[in-house]
């Protein structure tokens, strides 16, 4: 089956970029969303399709995807933006939806 | 607006069964597609399945096969979640939510609030 890889955790102090990955084989070729979720909250989708931005996303949030790795990129951080962020991919080879381990973001 | 509003907290015994369901509103029901999300305490996403509320054609994660069923009623624009033989490991928060563009691989841009279901004997 698809793995896709996240890192547990990020620190990032106010006002600085995060940087958050998600890695899988040639997962530039697939579409990868990115969620964030707040504890005690249901995940809010950020970005969609390596790098849509729905409507009420701040613009501090992008996305891109290329060969082993897309990434999700938070300029300015803030303190607001502390939470658990998620990507996830469809694996065509078995019609599947698979979801990163999440990667907790804390903000010094 | 649109929204997806879940069924309440369930406690449930080992080898029972529970039934979630996901009340929508705000746009038509069958248009989008209803994915069911599950999260135990502590740990992250897992998806469960996907149902196509047009055709009712549905697309379940292989190690639910078998004690999972998503159904939907247009009439009532509700998706619903049946998960049977429960174990301890069934003990989570059970979410629903839309897909954008009618595909089970889409993003999921609408969520419900969340089902606790616990499992204890």
């Amino acid at each position: 089956s698809y793995v896709v890889t996240q890192p547990p955790s990020v620190s990032v102090a106010p006002g600085k970029t995060a940087t958050i990955t998600c890695g899988g084989h040639n997962i530039g070729s697939k579409g990868v969303h990115w969620y964030q979720q707040k504890p005690g909250q249901a995940p809010v989708l950020v970005i969609s399709y390596d790098s849509d931005r729905p409507s009420g996303i701040p613009e501090r949030f992008s996305g891109s995807n290329s060969g082993n790795t897309a990434t999700l990129t938070i300029s300015r951080v803030e303190a607001g933006d502390e939470a658990d962020y998620y990507c996830q991919v469809w694996n065509s080879g078995t019609d599947h939806v698979v979801f990163g381990g999440g990667t907790k973001l804390t903000v010094l | 607006q649109v929204h997806l509003v879940q069924s309440g907290a369930e406690v449930k015994k080992p080898g029972a069964s529970m039934k979630v369901s996901c009340k929508t509103s705000g746009y038509t029901f069958t248009t989008y597609g209803i994915t069911w999300v599950r999260q135990a305490p502590g740990q992250g996403l897992e998806w469960m399945g996907w149902i196509n509320t047009y055709s009712g054609n549905t697309n379940y994660a292989q190690k639910f096969q078998g004690r999972l069923t998503m159904t939907t009623d247009t009439a009532t624009t509700t998706a619903y979640m049946e998960l049977r033989s429960l174990g301890f490991d069934d003990t989570a928060v059970y979410y629903c939510a839309r897909d954008i563009g009618g595909f089970a691989g889409d993003a999921f841009d609408i969520w419900g609030q969340g089902t606790m279901v616990t499992v204890s004997s």
